[in-house]
């Protein structure tokens, strides 16, 4: 099996501070995932990578910024973190063959001041 | 506009009951249902899931009924278990396929009390 780590499990932040959270995953998988959980809203689409170096925007791509240098990462950057925002993070994968379940990883909670 | 609904919110059942889970789509062009569970403090994992060419499908004690007519359906949890307590979600997919099409509902939030 595998596993995906999330860094860090909690972030606080200030209003207009540029946040980046970190994600790697072991399973070999191809395809990674961003998505916002909020509460009540169900989880939504920031990006995702099909690939090393691809980049696709989600539908809440406006924000945010991603990165993909190599298969194994993913990272998440919040341009500039809005006050009194909260939400969770979450990282996931899966294999490209369309309808492959998707895998998650624990989150990153993110807490603006 | 939210293209997966789910009802409701928040649902109590006592041990041993069924729970339903309701959840309702609006684009025709969906013909893939996962349904995610996911326990506080983790993400979400994948439960059971249907194609849109089946109207049932079971696996233990859980069970999805589909209404493509309808654009329905709902996941059925049987003999209903503390342990089940959780946040479900229901997600679709369409024609275009693959897991970045998927959109997620809202989620309901069980609990199960002894």
């Amino acid at each position: 099996g595998g596993i995906i780590t999330q860094t860090p499990k909690f972030l606080i932040g200030q209003e207009g501070q540029k946040l980046t959270l970190k994600c790697q995953q072991n399973f070999n998988h191809d395809t990674m995932y961003w998505y916002r959980q909020d509460s009540g809203k169900g989880l939504r689409l920031i990006y995702y990578s099909i690939t090393e170096n691809d980049l696709q925007k989600g539908d809440l791509s406006e924000g945010y910024d991603a990165s993909r240098e190599k298969k194994s990462s993913f990272s998440l950057t919040v341009t500039s973190a809005q006050k009194n925002e909260m939400a969770v993070f979450l990282c996931a994968s899966s294999m490209p063959d369309s309808n492959e379940r998707l895998f998650f990883g624990h989150g990153t909670k993110l807490s603006v001041l | 506009q939210q293209q997966v609904r789910q009802s409701p919110q928040s649902l109590t059942v006592w041990e041993g009951e069924t729970a339903i889970l309701n959840c309702s789509y609006e684009d025709s062009t969906f013909n893939y249902f996962p349904w995610y569970q996911q326990f506080p403090g983790e993400g979400p994992a994948l439960l059971i899931s249907i194609s849109s060419v089946s109207d049932k499908k079971e696996d233990g004690r859980f069970t999805i009924f589909f209404n493509k007519r309808e654009k329905k359906l709902s996941l059925h949890i049987t003999d209903s278990q503390p342990g089940d307590s959780a946040t479900y979600f229901c997600a679709a997919s369409g024609a275009t396929g693959g897991n970045n099409k998927l959109t997620f509902g809202q989620g309901t939030v069980l609990s199960v009390i002894p």
